[in-house]
């Protein structure tokens, strides 16, 4: 099966600019996840969705990062305005059954915000 | 927040060698996981061990847990220089709404 998309792979911005990253998860998988994982730590959850609806979200810097997963499949995270300290992978994982058998996740987008 | 963590934060140890890592937690979970880290690589998912299990096997992994101390430990056996990676131990805890949390992750070296 088709593993986790993700695009970009890589994005340079400057501060104060807007970013957008995309999320294609394993089909049928209903869960879906994005982590921010800064250099040298674990991943961070910023939100989870379940089909289309926001399960948690309550790490998720609201003044700044939005996201949303139309028709429960693809999702989009968007950054505006980007700070220094947003520099970090973004990671997209997603899961067919919650935890019990795993998370699946893409390859993450390097974002450097200068 | 991050619940569980990895011990040692690094390990180099000689290709052929068992490489031994350790992950503690503080709450009640449903299961633990393990995935594994290359360099600018997504996560790889290696395995889930249950809260009623105390060991499982998978390949040259072995993984152990110990519910009563809450701790985990990871053992690679024969280690090979693709082993080298960072490696990160998960917890679903109970009531967690299926979400996962992380430790700050092991780096692991196999010197050819």
């Amino acid at each position: 099966e088709a593993g986790v998309a993700q695009s970009p792979r890589y994005k340079i911005i400057e501060k104060r600019q807007s970013v957008a990253f995309w999320c294609n998860p394993i089909s049928g998988h209903a869960t879906l996840y994005w982590y921010q994982q800064i250099l040298g730590q674990g991943p961070k959850l910023l939100i989870q969705f379940q089909n289309n609806g926001v399960v948690d979200d309550s790490q998720l810097p609201k003044d700044r990062f939005s996201a949303e997963r139309l028709k429960g499949v693809d999702s989009t995270l968007k950054i505006q305005p980007a700070k220094l300290e947003d520099s970090a992978v973004y990671l997209c994982a997603s899961s067919a059954r919650g935890n019990s058998l795993g998370q699946y996740f893409g390859p993450g987008t390097r974002l450097l915000v200068l | 927040s991050q619940q569980g963590e990895e011990d040692p934060q690094a390990l180099s140890i000689q290709e052929g060698e068992n490489a031994t890592m350790n992950c503690s937690y503080k709450t009640s979970i449903n299961n633990l996981q393990w995935y594994r880290q290359n360099s600018g690589r997504g996560l790889v998912h290696l395995i889930l061990i249950r809260s009623n299990e105390r060991e499982k096997h998978s390949g040259r992994l072995r993984v152990t847990l110990d519910t009563s101390k809450k701790s985990s430990s990871l053992l690679i056996t024969a280690s090979r220089a693709a082993d080298t990676a960072s490696y990160f131990c998960a917890t679903d805890a109970v009531d967690s709404n299926y979400q996962l949390i992380w430790g700050a992750g092991t780096k692991l070296i196999i010197k050819p």
